[in-house]
């Protein structure tokens, strides 16, 4: 199985920052990539797809990019809705795998 | 709207079963590949089964490979996972997600709890 490794497990940001997280794949995976947003006792909610195509009605304060096996979502301007827990999911190909989850807070 | 609604969780001893059900709403639900997904109290994400649109192709994880068995009913917009065999560590919220055409999961439904416990 792909193993998708996120990083940082967590950070404590400021509202306004600019603020990343990376996943990286153990193989190639295209660019199929997805990243997600959950808040505590929420089902997830998809924020981007095939790695940088922002997921409609996504705020364009996120962005998706990709280099290699790295794949990196970025906030421009963190904003206070957007404290939660954020995982990447590759679907290139089965089983699915989830990277551990970015959990950020504020600082 | 577009709507997923599981149900099903329950609390079950472990070696016990459960069906859980996933009725979707809002969309023509034939026209969509649908996933399990589920989340362990305090854990990350977990995937855990696909099923095409005819029921035809099917893939599972290795952690609930030949216990868990997922269907569908095109008739019913319902999509189903039968759980078999459960132990401690499948204890989490499911969750039923759509998949759209560039195989991400762009619908989800609020989840359902299975506790699994003497």
């Amino acid at each position: 199985a792909i193993q998708m490794t996120q990083s940082p497990s967590s950070l404590s940001a400021s509202v306004g920052d600019r603020v990343t997280i990376t996943c990286r794949a153990s193989q190639g995976i295209r660019n199929d990539l997805a990243w997600y947003q959950q808040k505590p006792g929420k089902a997830p909610q998809l924020l981007i797809y095939d790695a940088s195509t922002l997921q409609s009605g996504v705020p364009s304060r996120f962005s998706g990019s990709a280099s290699g096996t790295d794949f990196t979502l970025a906030i421009s301007s963190l904003q206070p809705e957007d404290f939660a827990t954020y995982y990447c999911l590759q679907d290139y190909n089965y089983p699915r795998t989830f990277g551990q989850g970015t959990k950020v807070e504020i600082k | 709207e577009v709507h997923l609604e599981e149900s099903g969780g329950d609390l079950v001893q472990p070696g016990g079963s459960l069906r859980l059900s996933c009725a979707a709403s809002g969309f023509t639900f034939s026209s969509y590949e649908m996933n399990w997904v589920r989340q362990a109290p305090g854990k990350g994400l977990e995937w855990v089964s696909y099923i095409d649109r005819s029921g035809s192709t099917i893939y599972y994880a290795d952690s609930v490979k030949g216990r868990f068995t997922i269907s569908r009913d095109n008739a019913k917009d319902s999509l189903y996972l039968q759980m078999n065999s459960l132990r401690a560590e499948d204890m989490a919220v499911y969750y039923c997600a759509r998949e759209i055409s560039y195989d991400a999961f762009d619908i989800w439904g609020q989840g359902t709890m299975v506790t699994v416990s003497s």
